[in-house]
């Protein structure tokens, strides 16, 4: 695709439900990240694949918060059981290495507001 | 630790130049990058600067790197409304040989007064 999309680009839940983001990045790119970004905050890595791999996933703040990437193509990153703290704006980017030059392109994120 | 700081808001008037400022924590970072977010938008790069380098000029934009210091700023030339937005500094952070992970800073908040 033209770029990384994310879906859905709003979600409003109840504490204790589970969600599911979605992250399709561009076509071709091997690695892919998570990032979230609170009101009025920079962005928090959460997690990065290499292909289906998850070299690091050293910023997933909770056993809550899960994900998966089927090959080089989609991720779903899953949050259980939620709370109001998880309230954030969702961000995946994803980019095609070049030696130590890692340009990552972002996608419009997803607004989880958890009431 | 792996923090990277900015100044949280700035505001200029047309035309002015804007100067943005970062400090960063991790000496071996090899890239830093300026990203812009303009509202309801994803991050977009802006440019970026390899660590041997002091400064890099690309149109209105301007880099300087202090790897003694541990700070890099972002010079907007003719700053127009345009401009407004948040702007993130990121450093890259190597992992195990593999794709780096970036380091974002809290972004600093850029406001043009026409």
């Amino acid at each position: 695709g033209a770029g990384v999309s994310q879906s859905p680009s709003n979600k409003v839940t109840e504490k204790g439900k589970d969600v599911e983001l979605r992250c399709d990045p561009i076509s071709g790119h091997t690695a892919l990240y998570w990032y979230r970004q609170r009101l009025g905050q920079g962005l928090e890595f959460l997690i990065y694949f290499q292909g289906n791999s998850a070299p690091d996933k050293s910023g997933l703040p909770s056993d809550r918060f899960s994900a998966e990437r089927t090959g080089e193509s989609v991720s779903t990153l899953t949050i259980q059981r939620t709370q109001q703290e998880d309230s954030a704006v969702y961000l995946c980017a994803s980019s095609f290495p070049s030696g130590s030059y890692n340009e990552q392109f972002f996608g419009p994120g997803t607004r989880l507001t958890v009431l | 630790g792996e923090d990277v700081e900015q100044s949280l808001f700035l505001s200029v008037r047309e035309g002015d130049s804007s100067v943005i400022n970062c400090t960063y924590t991790d000496s071996s970072s090899t890239y830093l990058y300026w990203y812009k977010q303009e509202p309801g938008a994803g991050l977009q790069l802006l440019t970026y600067i390899f660590s041997n380098m002091d400064m890099k000029q690309d149109q209105r934009l301007t880099v300087l790197l202090n790897k003694k210091d541990k700070h890099l700023s972002l010079r907007i030339a003719d700053t127009q409304t345009g401009d407004s937005a948040i702007y993130f500094c990121a450093e890259s952070m190597p992992h195990g040989g593999a794709t780096n992970k970036l380091i974002f800073g809290t972004g600093t908040l850029l406001a043009v007064q026409p």
